[in-house]
C-alpha cells in the first residue's frame, strides 16, 4: 500500500535559516507526490507537486523539493525561513482507486520560525 | 471568486442530532472529495465523487451520506452525531486526467459535537 512518512512532527528554525522538512514515501508504482501547507484555521494550499519529469520541483513562496527515487524521499526545503512560513506542512501521495485518486497524507510537520 | 467554498465554517451541535455541510466549487472540476482532519491534524479521505457518481467510499460509518446534486456541489449529511465525529471536514476538488492533478481544498468546517 502506498504511504507517506514525515519525519519530525515539530521543526523549529530561526528566521533566515534553512528549512528542511522530511518526507519518505512507499509506493509500488511511480509515485505522484505533493506538499501542502495549512495555516492556522485555514484549508490546505498546494506548495508544489511531482508527477513526472524534472526531479527538482519549485513551488510557491520559495519552497522546492527534490524527488529521489533511490532514497524514496521527497524532502521540502527553503533556503531562508520567514516568519510567515510558520504553519503545518503535509506531504501526500496520490493513490489510484476505482477510477479516481485519493491523497494519502503524512501526519504533518509543524514548522515554528523563531525571530 | 472563491474556488472551493464550504458552509458553515463552524458547527456546534449535540449528540444525536443530524447536520449537513455544503460544498461548492467554481473551478469547473469534475471530481470532488470529502476529507476528515482529526484533533491530531491527521487527514483521511472519506469519499470521492466523479461527475456525480460515488467512486471512493472509505470505511466510513453509514451515518455519513454524501450527496452530489451536480458536478459543482458535494454535500455531506451526518445522522445521529457522536462525540467522535468532532473534527474538521474539508471538501476538495480536482480535474480528472491520466496524471493526477492537484486537489484544491475548501476552508474547512469545524464540527464540534457536545
Amino acid at each position: 500500500a502506498q504511504s507517506v512518512t514525515q519525519l519530525g512532527s515539530h521543526v523549529s528554525v530561526s528566521e533566515g535559516a534553512l528549512v528542511l522538512l522530511r518526507c519518505n514515501y512507499s509506493s509500488s508504482v511511480p509515485p505522484y507526490l505533493f506538499w501542502y501547507v495549512q495555516y492556522p484555521n485555514q484549508g490546505l494550499q498546494l506548495l508544489l507537486k511531482y508527477t513526472t519529469g524534472a526531479t527538482l520541483v519549485k513551488g510557491i513562496n520559495g519552497f522546492e523539493a527534490e524527488f529521489k527515487k533511490s532514497e524514496t524521499s521527497f524532502h521540502l526545503t527553503k533556503p531562508s525561513a520567514h516568519m510567515s512560513d510558520a504553519a503545518e506542512y503535509f506531504c501526500a501521495v496520490s493513490v489510484p482507486q476505482g477510477g479516481s485518486e485519493k491523497l494519502v497524507f503524512g501526519k504533518g510537520t509543524k514548522l515554528t520560525v523563531n525571530p | 471568486d472563491t474556488a472551493v467554498s464550504q458552509t458553515p465554517k463552524y458547527l456546534v451541535t449535540q449528540m444525536g442530532n443530524d447536520k449537513s455541510i455544503k460544498c461548492e466549487q467554481n473551478l469547473g472540476h469534475d471530481t470532488m472529495y470529502w476529507y476528515k482532519q482529526d484533533s491530531k491534524k491527521f487527514l483521511k479521505i472519506m469519499f470521492s465523487y466523479n461527475n456525480k457518481e460515488l467512486i471512493i467510499n472509505e470505511t466510513v460509518p453509514n451515518r455519513f451520506s454524501p450527496k452530489s446534486p451536480d458536478k459543482a456541489h458535494l454535500n455531506l449529511h451526518i445522522n445521529s452525531l457522536e462525540l467522535g465525529d468532532s473534527a474538521v471536514y474539508f471538501c476538495a476538488s480536482s480535474r480528472r486526467g491520466a496524471i493526477p492533478y492537484e486537489q484544491y481544498f475548501g476552508p474547512g468546517t469545524r464540527l464540534t459535537v457536545t
